[in-house]
């Protein structure tokens, strides 16, 4: 089945203490990216990657770190959490972005800094 | 950045009614746009999409939208609601290797 996976789903964490959420897509997408989502606010982009080795910054990247190693995979870090960073994560997939493609997106993760 | 405005936050109506929600994008170039819905406890789902050609564009459960350049506006609409509908809708606007989203509208839909 094709999909995107995140783990973990919920994450209640400490400020300050390094955390990571995957994403792995197993659509042979070329573009991922990550979003968070709050109240009124609707989705942000924190990050997105072209193809591996390729990232750039979305609208919200400050406080985040990401890698694109592997194509299928696209971990989000946040070296140093704070509780502004408690949000909903999504991550999402396409083939291209510069197409017009539909962005597959995850199951979502919530995560909460103390 | 794109600016994404999404006129309502909350809209609540009856099983039957009818829906249009407001999308108004702030980029003048080329631009492909999106209506994409998260119903309670999931993630996105796209509901339709528009790149180029008929500005009349049909998505999936009966959703379309209209794109009018000239208002740089996507509105989304359905003739008749179902409480299935009940959702959050999100604009979004893909300009190069970015997707902008609004901020979301939550629908309401009582049976």
């Amino acid at each position: 089945e094709a999909q995107v996976t995140q783990n973990p789903r919920y994450l209640i964490t400490v400020t300050g203490k390094k955390l990571t959420v995957t994403c792995s897509q197993n659509m042979n997408h070329e573009y991922m990216s990550w979003y968070r989502q709050d109240p009124g606010l609707g989705l942000r982009q924190i990050y997105y990657s072209m193809n591996v080795e390729v990232t750039d910054k979305g609208d919200v990247p400050e406080g985040y770190k990401v890698s694109r190693k592997e194509k299928r995979n696209f971990p989000l870090i946040l070296e140093s959490p704070s509780p502004n960073q408690t949000s909903l994560y999504f991550c999402a997939s396409s083939f291209s972005l510069t197409t017009t493609d539909t962005q597959y997106f995850g199951p979502g993760t919530r995560l909460t800094v103390l | 950045a794109q600016s994404v405005s999404q006129h309502n936050h909350h809209v609540i109506l009856s099983e039957a009614a009818s829906l249009e929600l407001g999308c108004n994008y702030s980029y003048g170039g080329t631009v492909n746009l999106f209506w994409y819905v998260q119903y309670p406890g999931q993630h996105l789902q796209l509901l339709l999409k528009y790149f180029s050609g008929d500005p009349l564009v049909k998505g999936i459960k009966g959703f379309e939208a209209e794109f009018i350049k000239s208002k740089f506006s996507f509105n989304l609409r359905k003739p008749s609601v179902q409480w299935s509908d009940t959702a959050e809708y999100f604009c979004a606007v893909n300009e190069a290797y970015k997707l902008s989203f609004g901020a979301g509208t939550t629908v309401t839909v009582r049976a």
